[in-house]
């Protein structure tokens, strides 16, 4: 059982360019998520899913893209990267289940450097 | 969701128990308390739950006082690899897991 799987786990961008990360899920989770986190900081939410077809804004979305076209994948986009986008950024997903509660599992990580 | 307060950082001796403390006055009645940590360099992990119960895992026990404004972790015999950031979490019952707050959390160095 994999879990949760990110893809890349290293990369580094120019400014301007353009890259997509993945996240798949073997766990037939709801619900999917993208967060950030920089150094020496909690995580913040950019964007989120509830299902497929389905995505909504976060905490932190501009700059940013996703989509969610199969229940198991849900990318993110970086259509002009920029030097603030360096960051480490972890996929999570969660059931839904508005009766009773869940816990999120994440994904190991990918670490971006714009440069 | 609730606000939370946590020490920046603690230490624990190898073998001892950690007692991770977290504030959380203005929780409602249906918000639980979570609490995640975070190995350097990896995603964040599950740890434990409760609403109003003490409650015991595998890997932690969950005290949360009578009146539900603080909690504590109990990690009961520390080892080098809990070394991590732990966040306390409260959430609302029908809040999805992925839309938790994560704070700075508090940053437990377990040594030998």
């Amino acid at each position: 059982n994999a879990g949760v799987t990110q893809t890349p786990k290293f990369r580094v961008l120019k400014t301007g360019q353009s890259m997509t990360l993945l996240c798949a899920q073997d766990m037939n989770h709801e619900y999917m998520y993208w967060y950030r986190q920089d150094p020496g900081m909690g995580l913040r939410l950019i964007h989120y899913s509830v299902g497929e077809g389905t995505t909504a804004k976060g905490e932190v979305p501009d700059g940013y893209n996703v989509s969610r076209l199969k229940k198991q994948n849900f990318l993110l986009g970086l259509e002009s990267a920029a030097p603030s986008q360096t960051s480490v950024y972890f996929c999570a997903s969660s059931y839904v289940a508005p009766l009773r509660d869940t816990e999120a599992f994440f994904g190991q990580g990918t670490r971006l450097t714009v440069v | 969701d609730a606000k939370t307060t946590q020490p920046p950082s603690m230490d624990c001796a190898e073998g001892r128990a950690a007692n991770l403390p977290c504030n959380h006055s203005t929780i409602s009645g249906n918000e639980y308390v979570y609490w995640y940590r975070q190995i350097h360099s990896q995603g964040p992990q599950y740890i434990i739950h409760g609403l109003k119960n003490n409650e015991t895992n595998e890997m932690a026990s969950l005290i949360i006082t009578e009146d539900r404004k603080s909690s504590t972790l109990i990690l009961p015999h520390a080892t080098l690899r809990d070394t991590a950031v732990y966040y306390c979490i409260v959430r609302g019952y029908n809040t999805n897991a992925g839309k938790s707050t994560f704070g700075d959390g508090t940053t437990l160095t377990v040594k030998p």
